[in-house]
């Protein structure tokens, strides 16, 4: 059963990076098939997709975030990473990785952590 | 873009009630769509896949239906520990994207 674990600054100024990772355990990043995206949620919102690498190395982004979003993979350290650039208020949120066997779905999730951006 | 529409928002309902919630497409997704619940402070985790199919372990009395561009989630008799938050979630293939529902809140009353 794969486990994913986010790590990563949870303090970003407006203008800045916010640079996120998830430790992927339980199983290959690499494995054929499999997808690995990033979602987010503002406090007390709804569910948004940010976008997601495929196990190819392919990349899929959101298109309200493109502009903005690299998703990235380490496969010697089974993680793979979010980088979203230029961050404003809007942008504080709780941010989640999660996997993805069939494409479809997203089956296991990380536990979330939550990003602020402030001065 | 496909958009998902989702409703109610909120819903208020008794223990023992049967709950639905439906979810609406701007277009047609085939089988595209399952359904999360998310408890506060937690990941979403996935109840009903490709429209109708049960995720392993989870309890009988969710179900899911629908096909094209409607589709309804239920709870045959809903219990107390099934208060948390329910998303529909559908996948476009053609643009190789995602997008959720608004969300529907379920209290108990």
């Amino acid at each position: 059963q794969l486990q994913l674990q986010e790590s990563g600054s949870g303090l970003v100024k407006p203008s800045q990076t916010l640079s996120l990772t998830c430790a992927v355990s339980g199983g290959s990043i690499s494995s054929g098939g499999y997808s690995w995206s990033w979602i987010r949620q503002p406090p007390g919102k709804g569910l948004e997709w940010i976008g997601y690498i495929y196990h190819s190395g392919s990349t899929y982004y959101n298109p309200s975030l493109k502009s903005r979003v690299t998703i990235s993979v380490d496969r010697s350290k089974n993680q793979f990473s979010l980088k979203l650039s230029s961050v404003t208020a809007a942008d504080t949120a709780v941010y989640y990785c999660a996997s993805s066997m069939t494409t479809t779905l997203f089956d296991y999730w990380g536990q979330g952590t939550l990003v602020t951006v402030s001065s | 873009d496909i958009q998902m529409t989702q409703s109610p928002s909120s819903l208020s309902a008794s223990v023992g009630d049967r709950v639905t919630i439906t979810c609406q497409a701007s277009q047609d997704i085939s089988n595209y769509l399952n359904w999360y619940q998310q408890k506060p402070g937690k990941a979403p985790k996935l109840l009903i896949y490709d429209a109708s199919n049960l995720e392993t372990g989870v309890p009988s009395r969710f179900s899911g239906s629908g096909s094209g561009t409607d589709f309804t989630f239920t709870i045959s008799s809903l219990q107390p520990e099934d208060i948390a938050t329910y998303y529909c979630q559908q996948y476009d293939n053609l643009l190789r994207g995602y997008t959720f529902g608004q969300g529907t809140k379920l209290e108990i009353k």
